[in-house]
């Protein structure tokens, strides 16, 4: 996976709309997984998770979908707000407890 | 509410010095992480302690120990730091072992010349 960094892909977004950040996983056993938001000099923060007999899962202002078929999974942010600029880390966990952790996206939001 | 401190925020080592990086959680969280965050890689687990009182290697144990010093606090320390070794550490806790979400420190920066 991808961490904070020089090369992270990154979504530019208009203040408003609607944000989607994609992620792929590895693991066809993993059973949970994580979003966190991670802006710049801090840890990562919990946004939303979901369990894998899930498929959708909605938050304030966040869902997160997951597809098992294609082991996808999407982070939707609704309108859009400066303080949603960070980047943004997928996480699986499978039965041995361990957080994995993706490639991060860098979202911009331009006002 | 603190939620899990790390310190010190900053640190700059010569090589084959030794370091113990701090790391306190308030939420009564049994389970405590350590991870590496580097340029161009996700975090990266280094130990882990499951429980009070046991402590467990991650994907990346070499050159590193930890010490459970009881619920509360995880230390994790450099015995002779290496180059390699310069990164930024995330202390992580969560109220048990299992599909939880886990609560991560500010990190801290650590630079080896």
């Amino acid at each position: 996976g991808e961490s904070v960094g020089l090369h992270l892909p990154t979504l530019s977004v208009q203040e408003g709309d609607n944000s989607i950040i994609n992620c792929a996983y590895s693991n066809s056993a993993s059973d949970y997984f994580i979003w966190y938001k991670q802006e710049s000099g801090k840890g990562p923060q919990f946004i939303i998770d979901i369990r894998s007999n899930m498929d959708k899962r909605q938050g304030q202002r966040v869902t997160v979908l997951l597809n098992k078929t294609v082991k996808h999974l999407s982070l939707q942010i609704a309108a859009t707000q400066p303080g949603d600029s960070a980047v943004y880390f997928c996480a699986e966990m499978d039965s041995s407890y361990k957080l994995i952790f993706g490639s991060g996206t860098r979202l911009l939001v331009r006002p | 509410n603190a939620g899990v401190t790390q310190t010190p925020k900053f640190q700059v080592l010569k090589t084959g010095q030794s370091m113990t990086l701090q790391c306190a959680q308030d939420m009564n969280h049994n389970s405590m992480y350590w991870y590496r965050q580097d340029p161009g890689m996700g975090l990266r687990l280094i130990y882990y302690s499951a429980s009070e009182g046991t402590t467990d290697k991650g994907e990346v144990p070499n050159g590193y120990n930890v010490s459970r010093l009881n619920k509360r606090e995880f230390s994790l320390r450099l015995e002779s730091a290496a180059p390699s070794q310069t990164s930024v550490y995330f202390c992580a806790s969560s109220p048990r072992e299992g599909y939880q979400p886990q609560h991560f420190g500010d990190g801290t920066r650590l630079s080896i010349l």
